[in-house]
């Protein structure tokens, strides 16, 4: 089967930096994308890694280890505006997107 | 450049009715996804359409279906509506729907059925 198990929630202080993870069992494996979504809002695109190794975009980071099957978005300075739920996607063949359930993201004062 | 579109924002519908919902994609997109999304489950895929053709389908019933138009708007429909089909229905369009296409999601339509 194809499944991603990412935590349910995640608690940090604003200014800290938190660390999301995502482990996928996928049949076809062709890279792993972060989305972000605030409550009532559409999901926006945060990255993409297709390849082993750590991609960094502003305050945002991803890295992804294909022989571990694992990957994680990395989320530095932590603004309040980062609370939201977060959700890692794998890319099978077939243009297929599988998402895993979220993670729920409380940054605190 | 418009978003992607999607309606109507909120539809209730009672249980055994039929609905249709509507994803304009960003202009020149030419792929479109649908998901459903509960509390707890993520997004659920539906299916996905490109010029007109549906590439994949996800793993839910029959009474789902879906189209695309040759202006690349899609619709999706679904038949005899069940209790547990109350979700959001977001789609997505991206320019061709490979892997590593970001996809721009719309504001959903939230589909009540009691």
């Amino acid at each position: 089967g194809q499944s991603l198990e990412q935590p349910s929630e995640v608690t940090a202080v604003e200014g800290a930096i938190v660390q999301i993870n995502c482990t996928y069992q996928t049949s076809g494996f062709y890279g792993l994308s972060w989305y972000q979504q605030h409550d009532g809002g559409a999901p926006t695109f945060l990255s993409y890694n297709a390849l082993d190794g750590l991609e960094e975009t502003g305050r945002f980071s991803s890295f992804l280890s294909r022989s571990d099957s694992y990957g994680y978005l990395l989320l530095q300075e932590l603004q309040m505006k980062d609370s939201a739920s977060y959700f890692c996607a794998t890319h099978t063949g077939g243009f297929k997107t599988i998402f895993g359930a979220g993670t729920r993201l409380f940054v605190k004062a | 450049k418009a978003g992607v579109t999607q309606t109507p924002r909120y539809l209730i519908k009672t249980r055994g009715q039929q609905v249709t919902l509507s994803c304009s994609p960003i202009s020149g997109h030419r792929s479109v996804s649908w998901y459903q999304q509960t509390p707890g489950q993520g997004l659920q895929f539906l299916f996905e359409y490109f010029s007109e053709t549906q590439r994949n389908k996800g793993n839910f019933p029959g009474r789902f279906s879906g189209r695309q138009f040759s202006n690349s708007r899609s619709e999706m429909n679904v038949s005899t509506l069940e209790l547990g089909d109350s979700a959001l229905y977001l789609c997505a369009s991206s320019f061709t729907g490979s892997r590593n296409t970001e996809a721009f999601f719309g504001q959903g339509t939230r589909l009540t059925v009691v």
